[in-house]
């Protein structure tokens, strides 16, 4: 079946405006989770949805960056002002309540670039 | 919070030997430890995963074993080969359905 798909697969910004990433989870899956992937680093988390729940912002760097999922499926990260350290691949990966939710899927990622 | 820490970050092997990954982590309560896999220009990959219920699992070629009281988990590949190059993560969640703590990864390089 068709996986996470994310978009667009690359993007190059101006310092200083707003980008907007879009994550389209496994169909059905009911939690959907955004990491950031620096070169060369790990993964690391920035928030998370769970069903009808409050998102997990605790991972958010800062207050440029919000996520929304709406109707339970299609998630939009939104970095606002952007700035140079915010350049990475921005992954996103979903769950189903079926497998306990452990087990996590992800996408291709966004590459982010801010020049 | 939970840490995890990851080694080697790189490791070369020649085709058909065994290549192991080692991790360990933070927090007590974490219950949940997969690997992925990451090609060039893709996206993770799960490969195998395990509870803290087991202390071994095993696919094909691929192994994971976990030691709960040492807080440390290894990812054994035996018979290598070079499509298996690849970086490495290993992580750890606390509750299914929550954020993954990953490793800084192990760039896994097999010559022929």
């Amino acid at each position: 079946g068709a996986g996470v798909s994310q978009s667009p697969s690359n993007k190059v910004t101006e310092k200083g405006k707003d980008v907007e990433l879009r994550c389209d989870p496994i169909s059905g899956h009911t939690a959907l989770y955004w990491y950031r992937q620096s070169l060369g680093q790990g993964l690391e988390f920035l928030i998370y949805f769970q069903g009808n729940s409050a998102p997990d912002k605790s991972g958010l760097p800062s207050d440029r960056f919000s996520a929304e999922r709406t109707g339970g499926s299609v998630s939009t990260l939104t970095i606002q002002r952007t700035q140079q350290e915010d350049s990475a691949v921005y992954l996103c990966a979903s769950s189903s309540r079926d497998r306990g939710q452990y087990e996590q899927y992800f996408g291709p990622g966004t590459r982010l670039t801010v020049t | 919070g939970e840490n995890v820490e990851q080694h080697p970050s790189t490791l070369s092997v020649q085709e058909g030997d065994s290549a192991v990954i080692k991790c360990t982590y933070s927090d007590s309560a974490s219950n949940y430890f997969p690997w992925y896999k990451q090609e060039l220009g893709k996206g993770p990959q799960l490969i195998i995963d395990i509870r803290s219920n087991v202390g071994e699992k095993k696919d094909q070629r691929i192994a994971v074993t976990l030691n709960k009281t040492a807080k440390h988990f290894s990812l054994h590949i035996t018979e290598t080969q070079p499509e298996d190059s690849a970086v490495y993560f290993c992580a750890a969640s606390n509750q299914a359905g929550t954020a993954l703590i990953f490793g800084k990864g192990t760039t896994l390089s097999v010559s022929s």
